[in-house]
């Protein structure tokens, strides 16, 4: 079936990390996405990973996936006052299926 | 990348009355896609949209509720056809820029309200 999970909330101090989790439910995804969503404002394409990799890196965010346990996480170093925002995670199955987003608040 | 632009940004409508919302994109894209982004819940596909062709529905989605225009490779449309306050939400269009379904980008979203 098509499902993706993830936390509603998350509060953290300023310069902490982050960390956003979510799970998914198709072993057929071919990609796996991070979408940032800040208010009033459309999706920013974050990052992705492959299926077949797990790990990514890209500056301040890594990419964790647990293909066995279908778990997939965002980690951002060094959380700052402009990463508030809404994480989408989403896996792609032919069609982009996405969780119902994460709000990330971050507390100076 | 692309850059999207959506118009217009927010409306207010009456019930009964339709919206048609317009997406631009920067460069000729293969592939385009509509979502609805229901209040505080996460994004649903709509349809995709067909240069062409009759666009492609997702299940729950008809054609006579959410008809779609895509004349070009660079635009396309999707109306809301009688509106009612249930079809308040944000519209997003995005597209596929490597000629694939994967790694869309966004629109920044048309917020609709329905009274």
């Amino acid at each position: 079936g098509e499902d993706v999970e993830q936390s509603l909330f998350l509060s953290v101090r300023e310069g902490d990390s982050s960390v956003i989790n979510c799970t998914y439910t198709d072993s057929s995804s071919t990609y796996l996405y991070w979408y940032k969503q800040e208010p009033g404002a459309g999706l920013q394409l974050l990052t992705y990973i492959f299926s077949n990799m797990d790990m990514k890196q890209d500056q301040r965010l890594t990419v964790l996936l647990n293909k066995k346990d279908k778990h997939l996480s965002l980690r951002i170093a060094d959380t700052q006052t402009g990463d508030s925002a809404i994480y989408f995670c989403a896996e792609s199955i032919g069609k982009l299926i996405f969780g119902q987003g994460t709000e990330l608040s971050v507390k100076p | 990348s692309a850059v999207i632009s959506q118009k217009p940004s927010r409306d207010i409508c009456q019930r009964g009355t339709s919206l048609t919302i317009q997406c631009q994109v920067d460069s000729q894209v293969t592939m385009m896609f509509w979502y609805r982004q229901q209040p505080g819940q996460s994004l649903t596909l709509i349809a995709t949209a067909n240069q062409g062709s009759e666009a492609t529905y997702e299940s729950g989605f008809v054609i006579d509720k959410f008809p779609i225009s895509r004349p070009n490779l660079t635009f396309s449309t999707l109306t809301v056809s009688n509106m009612s306050p249930e079809d308040s939400s944000i519209y997003l269009c995005s597209v596929g820029t490597d000629g694939t379904n994967e790694k869309l980008f966004f629109g920044s979203g048309t917020q609709l309200s329905v009274l």
